[in-house]
């Protein structure tokens, strides 16, 4: 069964300091890899995917086949990246669907 | 581009009555729409995915009679809670997907919160 493991609940960093989200998922096959963002009171928006190859506000995630992982990081964190977010592989073939991981919190101090 | 919305944003119910959501993609043609709950600080759950113009396929566990939906067109989904009980409150979200954005990427609408008393 395809799943994705996020596991910190909580990630708390200051501002201009590194940060990590980590995303781990299985899956047979080769999977397409997304990271959505739902900042407070606001809808969930989609921040990259990893077919782009993008970097968006900073953002960047490389998909890394054979850790089957899909970090997100930001190499100096802003105040305005505290929000929500979600790691989810797209689930090709029959039932097309995102598998969602349960979320990483980001929390950046001043 | 790719805009979805949905209404109503918030709805309170008797329970026993039936609350119909709807989804509108706004500026492109979404063959895929999904509806989802999220439940406060946690994850979304898929309910079901509809592909316009045939049957939802349902998640394992959700009734498909207790909550209907209809893709009639590629531009509006809806989700009807019939029967409303208190423990349907939840966050109802749409998104939507397909035409020329591709099958993968989902737009989601701002969401529906319904609370039945």
């Amino acid at each position: 069964a395809q799943r994705v493991t996020q596991p910190e609940k909580l990630l708390s960093v200051f501002k201009g300091a590194p940060v990590e989200l980590k995303c781990n998922y299985s899956y047979s096959g080769s999977p397409e890899l997304f990271w959505y963002v739902q900042y407070s009171r606001q809808r969930l928006q989609l921040l990259l995917r990893h077919i782009s190859r993008e970097s968006i506000k900073g953002f960047t995630a490389d998909l890394n086949k054979g850790e089957t992982s899909f970090h997100l990081k930001k190499p100096f964190a802003q105040e305005e990246d505290s929000a929500m977010y979600y790691c989810a592989p797209f689930r090709a073939g029959n039932n097309r669907k995102l598998i969602w991981g349960l979320g990483t919190s980001l929390a950046v101090n001043p | 581009g790719a805009v979805v919305s949905q209404h109503p944003s918030w709805v309170i119910c008797k329970s026993g009555t039936s609350v119909k959501i709807e989804c509108r993609s706004l500026d492109f043609q979404a063959t895929t729409m999904f509806w989802y709950r999220q439940f406060p600080k946690q994850s979304l759950m898929l309910m079901a995915t509809s592909n316009e113009g045939s049957k939802a396929t349902y998640e394992q566990g959700v009734e498909k009679d207790k909550f209907l939906i209809n893709h009639a067109s590629l531009t509006l989904s809806t989700l009807t809670v019939t029967s409303a009980h208190p423990e349907d409150s939840s966050f109802y979200i749409c998104s939507a997907a397909g035409g020329g954005i591709g099958q993968e990427t989902q737009y989601f609408g701002p969401g529906t919160r319904l609370l039945v008393l």
